[in-house]
């Protein structure tokens, strides 16, 4: 089993839809979670970090954990074509190193 | 401003030859990292070190090398015998300071070709 788990998609999205992206991890001891979103080419950038149970909101973003299923998920409103990219899920395990899942393509189309 | 540059951007190397990818951060942070990023891939660990003088292996560091002389700068050294080195090569920093966020920082990037 993977450490970091994640649809590889695409998942196509209209604009102005909710796009919902899902990571499951392994290890129960892992302390923080993290998305990263990479436009291709690019090097990958943070968008939000969560260390507690339930909703983190930060603006079109909201990340949602639930240590007890060990599953963290991005929800993206409004979304824009300027969002299609990919997202990394990372988990910190206490060691001071990220696993990353393999990423998320998310499109969204006009 | 502060960051981290990794240079060369672009890099072409033809088989047997060794080659050095060179990070640098201006940021203060004790921990720094180099991931590895094929194709449709997440990113893997190479080496981090969370100090000066001290590194350690990531998940893939066979074929590879790295020192860390200056805080600063973490440079890595891709070996003849990296049996598969064209890849997109990351370098990242952190605070290393507890608690322990894990947030990285990372520079823009280094792509390996092996001809």
């Amino acid at each position: 089993q993977k450490e970091v788990e994640q649809n590889s998609g695409p998942l196509s999205v209209p604009e102005g839809a909710i796009a919902s992206l899902n990571c499951t991890y392994s290890d129960r001891g892992s302390q923080s979670f993290f998305w990263y979103r990479q436009y291709s080419g690019k090097s990958p950038e943070l968008i939000m970090f969560i260390y507690s149970n339930g909703d983190k909101e930060d603006g079109r973003f909201t990340a949602q954990l639930n240590k007890a299923s060990q599953y963290v998920s991005l929800l993206i409103r409004d979304s824009q074509p300027s969002d299609s990219a990919t997202y990394l899920c990372a988990v910190n395990t206490g060691f001071q190193k990220l696993v990353f899942g393999t990423g998320t393509r998310l499109l969204v189309s006009p | 401003d502060g960051g981290i540059t990794q240079s060369p951007k672009y890099l072409f190397r033809k088989e047997g030859q060794n080659v050095t990818l060179s990070c640098e951060q201006n940021l203060n942070h004790d921990a720094m990292y180099w991931y590895r990023q094929d194709p449709g891939q997440g990113l893997r660990l190479i080496y981090y070190s969370q100090i000066v003088n001290d590194f350690q292996k990531g998940d893939i560091a066979e074929g590879y090398s790295v020192s860390r002389e200056k805080k600063e700068s973490f440079p890595l050294t891709v070996t003849s015998a990296q049996k598969n080195p064209t890849a997109f090569y990351l370098c990242a920093s952190s605070t290393g300071t507890r608690p322990n966020t894990g947030e990285l920082f990372f520079g823009e990037g280094s792509r390996l070709t092996v001809l």
